[in-house]
């Protein structure tokens, strides 16, 4: 079955520690994104990549870092200047042509 | 800037109607709506994009202004299934596939 895969479902951070979520696709899209829910909030777009080897910034990418090696890997890394990670993100893919998005389950990011 | 969305939330009755509208500051190529269960991943539900076209959910419809850069989401007949929170997305024009989402309209219907 086509879709969207996150890993891991919950992930744990402790002060100053990096932590990657993983973000992964069959779905043969170009184009991947990662998003930031708060509780009660909107989503607020971190990163995203409409190809391979290229990303850009969206509103909110300040202590975060993604890369975009392969078509269907998305990975995302909360670094330590992260200082308020706690959230859910969510990963989402779609067409290159103007399509809508299609979202993953999900990781909730949680300090310790 | 975020998109406005209205109203905030809203309790129904099953059977009956709600809208909700999503209004922008920027010209808009198209608009996408989703909606959210608690701690699930947002679900697609319809596109609009300048000129007409419309995809989406058979039993929901919605209307795009592209002069008021607003659209309104129509639930009719809502069901115990259609609770949970909307969400608009908007896409600029020349802003790719990048979309800028309301904060959400929380819908709750009941018996």
């Amino acid at each position: 079955d086509g879709g969207i895969t996150q890993s891991p479902k919950y992930l744990f951070r402790k002060e100053g520690q990096n932590v990657t979520l993983s973000c992964e696709q069959n779905l043969n899209h170009d184009a991947m994104y990662w998003y930031r829910q708060d509780p009660g909030q909107g989503l607020r777009l971190i990163y995203y990549s409409q190809i391979v080897n290229d990303f850009q910034k969206g509103d909110i990418a300040e202590g975060y870092s993604v890369s975009r090696e392969k078509k269907e890997s998305f990975p995302l890394t909360v670094t330590s200047a992260q200082k308020n990670p706690t959230a859910f993100y969510l990963c989402a893919s779609s067409g290159r042509t103007r399509e809508t998005q299609y979202f993953g389950p999900g990781t909730r990011l949680l300090v310790l | 800037q975020q998109p406005v969305q209205s109203p905030q939330a809203v309790i129904l009755r099953e059977g009956e109607d709600a809208v909700i509208n999503c209004s922008s500051s920027k010209a808009l190529y198209s608009v996408h709506w989703y909606r959210q269960k608690h701690g699930e991943a947002p679900v697609f539900l319809m596109i609009l994009l300048k000129g007409g076209e419309q995809k989406g959910h058979e039993k929901i419809s919605a209307s795009f202004n592209e002069k008021k850069q607003q659209s309104s989401l129509y639930l009719t007949a809502s069901q115990l299934s259609y609770s949970g929170t909307y969400f608009c997305g908007t896409e600029t024009s020349g802003g790719g596939n990048k979309l800028t989402f309301g904060t959400g309209t929380q819908l709750k219907v009941e018996l």
